[in-house]
């Protein structure tokens, strides 16, 4: 199938850095993004990995291996406001969109 | 620029009534698609739309659930007859358009929050 799969909830400290992580089984090239959403609101594009490697933007970090099937979101210097919940995606263009499991992230004082 | 637009943002209705959901995308946007979300879940796709032509709708309950684009801006999403375990929250979203590199960003409205009775 399809199936992207997260933890479901994370706990972290303000201030520290916490990884989500993202795991799929379909093979073929895809691209991964990851969106942010807080509850009660709309989900907001963060990242997307067209290849594998690390992208970098602000706080946010995001990496593909698309050789093990994986991704993850990384996020340093967490702040209160930064408790959402996250969701990797595949897909888009000509490709089937497909999200993930979701991972709430709490960040605790 | 205005975003996405959806309406109504909040649905009440009875098991077996109609319901429909509307939805503009944003302006110069060809992609549109239609997302059921349960809560603590992640957004399901319902239909995708390329402008007025459905490209993937294998997820559509097509006993129950209709969509259109007819002019490939605006899209209405209609339940009917409604069931309980429609109760859910639709999303809205819409990209560039496939041939686009950057079609993978995708831009969501608020979202119809229904409960069917």
């Amino acid at each position: 199938g399809q199936s992207l799969e997260q933890p479901s909830e994370v706990t972290a400290v303000e201030g520290a850095i916490v990884q989500i992580n993202c795991t799929y089984q379909t093979s073929g090239f895809y691209g991964l993004s990851w969106y942010q959403q807080h509850d009660g609101g709309a989900p907001t594009f963060l990242s997307y990995n067209a290849l594998d490697g690390l992208e970098e933007t602000g706080r946010f970090s995001s990496f593909l291996s698309r050789s093990d099937s994986y991704g993850y979101l990384l996020l340093q210097e967490l702040q209160m406001k930064d408790s959402a919940s996250y969701f990797c995606a595949r897909g888009g263009g000509y490709q089937k969109v497909t999200f993930g499991t979701g991972t709430k992230l709490q960040v605790i004082p | 620029e205005a975003g996405v637009v959806q309406s109504p943002r909040y649905k009440i209705i009875e098991k077996k009534q109609p319901v429909a959901f509307w939805c503009n995308p944003i302006s110069g946007h060809n992609t549109l698609y239609w997302y059921l979300q349960n809560l603590g879940q992640g957004p399901e796709l319902l239909i995708r739309y390329e402008n007025e032509e459905a490209v993937d709708d294998s997820q559509l309950p097509k006993d129950r659930f209709s969509a259109e684009r007819l002019k490939g801006v605006d899209s209405t999403l209609k339940i009917q007859p409604a069931e309980l375990g429609d109760s859910a929250v639709y999303l809205c979203a819409s990209s560039l358009g496939r041939w686009r590199e950057a079609d993978n960003e995708q831009f969501f409205g608020p979202g119809t929050r229904l409960t069917v009775l």
